[in-house]
């Protein structure tokens, strides 16, 4: 079936690193997303990643894909306040398009 | 470039009545997608429209319904409104199909 798991809260210090994780259960999916979602708004793609490929880094995000377990990981280095959102895990799923969300991981960051 | 744009932006209805919400796609984009989100939850897929056509759906009932147009924008309605179709509706474009979905701001849909 179709089923995507995250924690749900995550607090970190500004200045740290943040690491939010994810599983997933289809094994055919062949892109993963991180989107961020900030209060009152829609949701923006952070990156994503090829499921051939078990790492992508763009700036301050790392993407770590671990195909064998079915766990994908966003790192945020030196995370600022900005950074408080809460941010989605999301598979491609079937032929087309239809992407399967986790129920978010809410970051708060504090000084 | 313009984004997504979604309208309106906010909406009250009551029960038993029928709303239509609006999507335009971003510049270059073909292919629109409708995602559902509960308060406190994850977008849950509706359906998805390429070439004027509905080409895949997700778990909803056929209340909702939708349409794309020449121009690659889209329309969702839901017809018989229930207080738990309270959401927002996001509305997602990409090229194609297969290239990552970019999402619009969303309509935030309260039923009375």
């Amino acid at each position: 079936g179709e089923d995507v798991e995250q924690s749900l809260f995550l607090s970190v210090r500004e200045g740290d690193s943040s690491v939010i994780n994810c599983t997933y259960t289809d094994s055919s999916s062949t892109y993963l997303y991180w989107y961020k979602q900030e209060p009152g708004a829609g949701l923006q793609l952070l990156t994503y990643i090829f499921s051939n490929m078990d790492m992508k880094q763009d700036q301050r995000l790392t993407v770590l894909l671990n195909k064998k377990d079915k766990h994908l990981s966003l790192r945020i280095a030196d995370t600022q306040t900005g950074d408080s959102a809460i941010y989605f895990c999301a598979e491609k799923s079937g032929g087309y398009n239809k992407l399967i969300f986790g129920a978010g991981t809410r970051l708060a960051v504090h000084p | 470039d313009a984004g997504v744009t979604q309208s309106p932006t906010h909406l009250i209805k009551t029960r038993g009545q029928q709303v239509t919400l609006r999507c335009s796609p971003k510049s270059g984009h073909d292919t629109v997608s409708w995602y559902q989100q509960a308060l406190g939850q994850g977008p849950q897929f509706i359906f998805q429209y390429y070439e004027e056509e509905e080409r895949q759906r997700g778990n909803f009932p056929d209340r909702f319904s939708g349409h794309q147009f020449p121009n690659y924008s889209s329309e969702l309605n839901v017809n018989a409104l229930l207080l738990g179709d309270s959401a927002l509706y996001l509305c997602a474009s990409s090229r194609r199909g297969d290239q990552p979905q970019h999402f619009g701001d969303g309509t935030r849909l309260s039923i009375l």
